[in-house]
């Protein structure tokens, strides 16, 4: 799997726009962008994804640099319950007899702080 | 809609010893996938379940198994205990796309093993 670069933490306030920034220079044609997120005591989240277009949802923003090398996941507006460690993850999907399977490769993620 | 649920939430073994952890998947979902996720780390992929066979499997040793059932429930054994085993486990399911890197996977909230 392609390895991917992310800050150790990052810091906002409640109500503020925040920017998670992703480094994924080896990036493949065919990788997708993946964006988790992991609340405390709980499970990974699945928040957003993409190819090459950026993306919308209800949770949050995705938008992907023109080369691919880099993405960003944007949350517009940051609440206390969106502290967590958000882990950006390029999703690869291997071929085994015939059939494909994709593995989440979870690098340390960013661990952002919500200030209220 | 049932979302993904673990058994059981906490668990303590002592060296040697096998355990057996359980998965039930979110409704409609045919595929499983393990993780183990030691203190401060993010998770690593153990092995992925399809059709009720092994399809992909991370840097695990032998004695980590596992079983999907025609229902699509999982479970992972691990035989011979060591103390480097204490972590979260965590199941995750998904509903197979013909593309296996787009494909989100939903993430039970974990069983934690201690190792004593």
């Amino acid at each position: 799997d392609a390895k991917t670069t992310q800050p150790n933490s990052m810091e906002s306030n409640e109500e503020e726009p925040v920017h998670l920034p992703c480094n994924h220079s080896t990036i493949s044609g065919t990788d997708y962008i993946h964006w988790y997120r992991q609340l405390p005591s709980q499970g990974p989240e699945y928040v957003i994804h993409g190819l090459t277009s950026n993306v919308n949802n209800r949770m949050a923003s995705l938008a992907i640099a023109e080369d691919r090398k880099s993405s960003t996941l944007i949350l517009h507006r940051a609440t206390l319950r969106d502290a967590a460690v958000y882990y950006c993850i390029l999703r690869d999907g291997v071929d085994a007899g015939g059939t494909s399977y994709g593995k989440l490769t979870f690098g340390q993620g960013t661990i952002l702080t919500v200030h209220p | 809609e049932t979302g993904v649920t673990q058994s059981p939430t906490h668990l303590i073994k002592t060296r040697g010893q096998q355990v057996t952890l359980r998965c039930s998947s979110q409704s409609g979902h045919n595929t499983v996938s393990w993780y183990q996720q030691a203190l401060g780390q993010g998770p690593q992929f153990i092995f992925q379940y399809y059709r009720e066979e092994e399809n992909g499997r991370g840097n695990f040793p032998p004695r980590f198994s596992g079983l999907q059932f025609p229902n699509y429930s999982s479970e992972l054994n691990v035989n011979a205990l060591e103390l480097d085993d204490s972590a979260l486990y965590l199941c995750a399911s998904s509903l197979r796309p013909r593309l296996a890197r787009a494909d989100t996977q939903y993430f039970g909230p974990g069983t934690r093993l201690t190792v004593l």
